[in-house]
């Protein structure tokens, strides 16, 4: 199985100030179609999660533009340019590439 | 606009079955792959298993091997997921998701709350 490693578990962030998370597979992401599917996931409390970012660098519909994908191989990057109080919630990456899919631990976007 | 949306709440008795419903509505044409994942109260997302729509093979992550069973309807959108063999340790949120060109789709999560 492939292996998600988030960094970091948890993030106070100040309200406008930017954010990072980091996601490393412990294998290549590419499809036998040569699509490397890689998504970023927001769950707030009590909701189901949301998908934010996928095939690694692509907004959802409705996604402000303050979130932003990156990374090649097996490091990817999830960006937040300026956070603000609706962002606090749990990040996940995800891979489904291939079965079974497999989640990073979480990372806990908080506000200091 | 396409829509998820699962079965409502279950409560069962340690040792018996669930089964969890999922309706996609919207466009939804060749969708690549199905999933069932869940999450424990005060956990993160855990794979139970999947079928990759072309092939209808279900395949499980192997500590569901033998409880769960997961169909799946492409003419009717809808796929289910049971599963068997219940204990405390299943209680959680089951969510169904659907990939299509890369994206996706989450339906909203049925609560299956294991207790005697």
């Amino acid at each position: 199985d492939i292996v998600m490693t988030q960094t970091p578990l948890s993030s106070p962030v100040t309200l406008g100030q930017p954010a990072s998370i980091s996601c490393r597979s412990s294998q290549s992401l590419v499809h036998s179609d040569g699509n490397i599917y890689l998504s970023w996931l927001q769950q707030r409390p009590g909701q189901p999660p949301r998908l934010l970012i996928y095939k690694i660098s692509n907004r959802f519909a409705g996604v402000p533009d303050r979130f932003s994908g990156s990374g090649a191989g097996t490091d990817f990057t999830l960006k937040i340019s300026r956070v603000e109080a609706e962002d606090v919630g749990v990040y996940y990456c995800m891979q489904a590439t291939q079965f079974p899919w497999t989640f990073g631990q979480g990372t806990k976007v908080e506000i200091k | 606009q396409v829509r998820l949306v699962q079965s409502g709440a279950e409560v069962k008795k340690p040792g018996s079955s669930v089964s969890v419903s999922c309706k996609t509505s919207g466009a939804m044409f060749d969708t690549y792959s199905i999933s069932w994942v869940r999450q424990a109260p005060g956990h993160g997302l855990e794979w139970v298993g999947g079928i990759i729509t072309l092939s209808g093979t279900p395949k499980y992550a192997q500590k569901f091997q033998g409880r769960a069973t997961i169909t799946a309807d492409e003419s009717t959108y809808t796929t289910n997921m049971d599963l068997s063999g219940l204990t405390s340790e299943d209680t959680a949120v089951y969510y169904c998701a659907r990939q299509w060109a890369g994206i996706v789709y989450w339906g909203q999560g049925t609560l299956v709350t294991v207790t005697s």
